[in-house]
């Protein structure tokens, strides 16, 4: 069955410094998605990205994000300046129709 | 907006005993109901969904139903194994939108 594959699967970047994490989405879907999970907290949803473009962003998702499709088969996630806060597991989720299929994450840690 | 409300434990069983975790929602329009479950040291992977009112979602011996009139989504298993021992996490997709909405998940641990 097709997946979704994140790498790193585990990142340790130093307070300020610049983070990208990378997503390969199932290769027919159209959409995708960025959400965070805070160490023993709920998933929380950060981005959703459609066409080329970011269809809806929560709160959380600041001027500190961006996401990008770069080449039609990876979706990445950066971090501009990381914080302590940021650590967290990262989900990466793509889907068709429904349901949204995740990948395993990629843990950051912020030292 | 749209959210999920679950039952947040921790809950541990004996081995074959009877697991319920409850999941409320509230939603305008009719969203999808999906149950998530994650094991230690992995991902989300989707266990079971219902997509509209008196579906019932099954999978591995779960099951829950999409019950409109008391906005409930419950997770039920007959007899658990201790390799159900994860994190079930309930989750809402509103109705004509984009993201997840997550409960704040249930901690199963299955004894011997």
């Amino acid at each position: 069955e097709p997946e979704v594959t994140q790498t790193p699967s585990h990142q340790v970047t130093q307070m300020g410094q610049e983070v990208i994490l990378r997503c390969v989405p199932i290769s027919n879907h159209l959409y995708f998605y960025w959400y965070r999970q805070i160490l023993g907290q709920k998933v929380e949803f950060l981005v959703s990205f459609y066409n080329n473009e970011i269809s809806e962003k929560s709160e959380i998702f600041d001027d500190q994000f961006s996401v990008e499709r770069p080449d039609g088969s990876n979706f990445t996630l950066k971090i501009r300046s990381t914080k302590l806060e940021d650590s967290a597991m990262y989900f990466c989720a793509s889907r068709g129709d429904q349901p949204q299929h995740f990948g395993d994450g990629t843990r950051l840690s912020i030292l | 907006g749209d959210s999920v409300t679950q039952m947040e434990g921790p809950v541990t069983l004996s081995e074959e005993a009877f697991l319920t975790i409850n999941c409320t929602y509230t939603a305008t329009g009719y969203p999808s109901l999906f149950w998530y479950v994650q094991y230690p040291g992995e991902g989300l992977q989707l266990l079971l969904k219902a997509t509209k009112a008196d579906d019932k979602g099954s999978n591995k011996g779960f099951e829950a139903t999409y019950r409109k009139e008391t906005t409930s989504f419950h997770l039920e298993k007959g007899s658990v194994q201790v390799s159900d021992s994860a994190v079930y996490f309930c989750a809402l997709s509103p109705y004509n939108n984009n993201d997840m909405r997550f409960g704040a998940g249930t901690r199963l641990t299955v004894k011997p």
